[in-house]
């Protein structure tokens, strides 16, 4: 099956600071969404972004399809960002998605 | 508009048990997939329902088993629960439309099994 990759498995921040989250993924996919995941285990919809580039406030993602990677920018970081950032893809059809290992994010104030 | 949602929150069983999860689907959502996380781990696909029947199935054995009801929600069922099964159990919701469909989460259910 498909292989979802995301680094840093860690990263630690101060409040204010930028970051880049990665997921590298091993064969073409027809979606790709990023979640944050809250201390209470809520998956959060961040971006559906199967290519392209998309912005939401201070976060913004980008997907090269035939690179097979995205990217999840943060930026000016507060301590309600930090959390567990997954990355998860979609091929064959059917919606199911195959989740990476996780960023775990904390800000620092 | 009312996003997924789960019950219940948290469940403590005996290994042994049997265990059913609930789940309803965002509003306009007509398909729900069941993923299991355990601790540390990224969800992992258990199945998921379409029109009432199961489409598509993950890497887990029978005592696992679910069911869709007309209006779309959905159950999971676990038989002879194993410790290995406490885990956060997530529902997911999409609009069927082909592939690529945007997943939708509920708040999940944590069961322990002791």
């Amino acid at each position: 099956g498909i292989q979802v990759e995301q680094s840093p498995p860690d990263l630690i921040l101060q409040e204010g600071a930028n970051s880049t989250l990665r997921c590298n993924f091993s064969d073409s996919v027809n979606n790709l969404q990023w979640f944050h995941q809250n201390p209470w285990g809520q998956l959060i919809n961040l971006f559906y972004i199967p290519s392209g580039t998309k912005q939401n406030g201070r976060l913004s993602a980008t997907t090269v399809a035939t690179e097979r990677y995205s990217l999840l920018y943060i930026s000016s970081s507060q301590t309600t960002d930090s959390g567990v950032y997954f990355c998860a893809v979609e091929q064959g059809g059917y919606s199911t998605l195959t989740f990476g290992k996780g960023t775990m994010l904390l800000v620092s104030p | 508009d009312a996003g997924v949602t789960q019950s219940p929150t948290h469940l403590i069983k005996t290994r042994g048990q049997q265990v059913t999860l609930r789940c309803s689907p965002k509003s306009g959502h007509d398909t729900v997939s069941w993923y299991q996380q355990a601790l540390g781990q990224g969800p992992q696909f258990i199945f998921q329902y379409y029109e009432e029947e199961e489409r598509q199935r993950g890497n887990f054995p029978d005592r696992f088993s679910g069911h869709q009801f007309p209006n779309y929600s959905s159950e999971l069922n676990v038989n002879a629960l194993l410790l290995g099964d406490s885990a956060l159990y997530l529902c997911a919701s999409s609009y069927f439309r082909d592939h690529g469909d945007e997943q939708y989460f509920g708040p999940g259910t944590r069961l322990t099994v002791t």
